[in-house]
């Protein structure tokens, strides 16, 4: 079974909008944690937005939050007020506790491509 | 601030050949990995280093080899290269250790390996 889905493919947004990216997770583990980065054309991996799965409220960075519903194991991320440089994939990740070698704690979705229309 | 720096950006290689692809991060950082990436598939995680010394595999990690040079260096080679091994390779790093579920992962702008 996956750890990270993301159902959504490919979204369009009209500039100035907000979007909701999706993403929910598998994990039986009671401490973990969630992170979403951007990858615009040019390739590069920048780290978003951090929730941890024992933080109350939900985190908020600038144009970013995180609606954190834990019950539900999903993460989606909200971007307010979106622009043409918000064009991009998106991807979700979570982080376990390490178990000793040969185990590995962050785990990424497939991915998003937000294309934001003018 | 160079953060992670990754070499080659780019390289084209043919079967059977072989390569180092390499990275150095100058944050200090204790933990440093290995992804690629594939169309459709996200980031996989191919090897992970908890700290200097140590190396431990990740999802994918047949037909490569790793080695953390030192605190800095964590170098990923291909002993012959495949088709099936055309990807975009990431290297990053995090400022936690590895038992703790915080800390985000700083990546390098990443190689791109075409294998013929």
């Amino acid at each position: 079974a996956q750890k990270i889905t993301q159902t959504q493919p490919g979204m369009f947004v009209q500039e100035k909008e907000a979007v909701t990216l999706d993403c929910t997770y598998d994990t039986s583990d009671p401490s973990y944690g969630l992170f979403w980065y951007k990858q615009p054309s040019s390739g590069e991996m920048i780290f978003l937005i951090y929730q941890g799965s024992y933080d109350q409220q939900n985190a908020t960075e600038g144009r970013y939050s995180l609606n954190f519903q834990k019950a539900r194991k999903s993460a989606n991320l909200v971007i307010s007020a979106s622009q043409l440089g918000d064009s991009a994939m998106y991807f979700c990740a979570m982080r376990e506790p390490y178990s000793g070698a040969g185990s590995y704690q962050l785990t990424f979705g497939k991915g998003t491509k937000l294309s934001v229309i003018p | 601030n160079a953060g992670v720096t990754q070499t080659p950006k780019f390289q084209v290689l043919k079967t059977g050949q072989s390569m180092t692809l390499q990275c150095a991060q100058d944050m200090n950082h204790n933990s440093m990995y290995w992804y690629r990436q594939d169309p459709g598939m996200g980031l996989r995680l191919i090897y992970y280093s908890a700290s200097e010394g140590t190396t431990d595999k990740g999802e994918v990690p047949n037909g490569y080899n790793v080695s953390r040079l030192n605190k800095r260096e964590f170098s990923l080679r291909l002993e012959s290269a495949a088709p099936s091994q055309t990807s975009v390779y990431f290297c990053a790093s995090s400022p936690t250790e590895v038992t703790i579920v915080t800390g985000e992962l700083f990546f390098g702008e990443g190689s791109r390996l075409t294998v013929l």
